[in-house]
């Protein structure tokens, strides 16, 4: 079936870099733009950024820009959202999802800030 | 500015209708989509482009759009629609933007 599974979490001090990967499966994923979204503890979700299927663009909230970079590898159906550096306020889980209409979500992988 | 305004919090009685509004000036020219989140699990998308429905999703789920409002409408809720929702809609120069979300009670 259609899966998306994120890692590459952890405990990461601050000013450390952070890359986090989503391997896909069950689908086409090369034919996908695929974002990044983010959920701080108790708080709502908020977009990160998206790349084209293609990786040709890509796009990224105000609030990220500078520091976060998606990247995909579509030969090992991967998408990857590399940040740096880490400040506390990135604590969050981060989900990859597929830009699509009825769109698929991973679970979700944990990155938390602290010194 | 790319926001969207939700609700914090909506009540409803099992069997009556919720209804959680999404606003913002992108919706005037862009389509919506709503999300559904349960604690500790990913959200679902239950409506996409303003008032479909993906396939497994009950019909008592429905969208609605005007001007720069976009409306779900929970008919007949149930105990196991408690959870929160987000409205979602491109924005500006290629990105995207979710609203603050609501918290749906039923009780």
């Amino acid at each position: 079936q259609v899966q998306l599974v994120e890692s590459g979490g952890g405990v990461v001090q601050p000013g450390r870099s952070l890359r986090l990967s989503c391997v896909g499966s069950g689908f086409n994923f090369s034919n996908y733009g695929m974002h990044w979204i983010r959920q701080a503890p108790g708080k709502g979700l908020e977009w990160v950024g998206v790349m084209s299927y293609d990786g040709s663009k890509k796009y990224y909230a105000d609030s990220v820009k500078g520091r976060f970079t998606i990247s995909r590898d579509n030969s090992r159906n991967t998408l990857f959202l590399e940040v740096n550096p880490l400040r506390p306020e990135d604590t969050a889980v981060y989900f990859c999802a597929t830009a699509s209409e009825v769109d698929v979500w991973g679970k979700g992988t944990t990155v938390t800030v602290s010194s | 500015s790319d926001e969207l305004t939700q609700p914090p919090s909506v009540s409803v009685s099992p069997g009556q209708t919720a209804r959680i509004t999404c606003s913002g000036q992108t919706l005037s020219n862009q389509y919506a989509y709503w999300y559904q989140q349960k604690l500790g699990r990913a959200p679902v998308v239950i409506i996409y482009k303003d008032t479909q429905r993906p396939p497994g999703i009950p019909d008592r789920f429905s969208g609605s759009s005007s001007g720069t409002t976009v409306t779900l409408t929970i008919s007949e809720a149930q105990a196991e629609d408690e959870a929160d929702y987000y409205c979602q809609s491109p924005a500006s120069s290629g990105t995207h933007v979710f609203g603050t979300g609501t918290r749906l009670t039923v009780l």
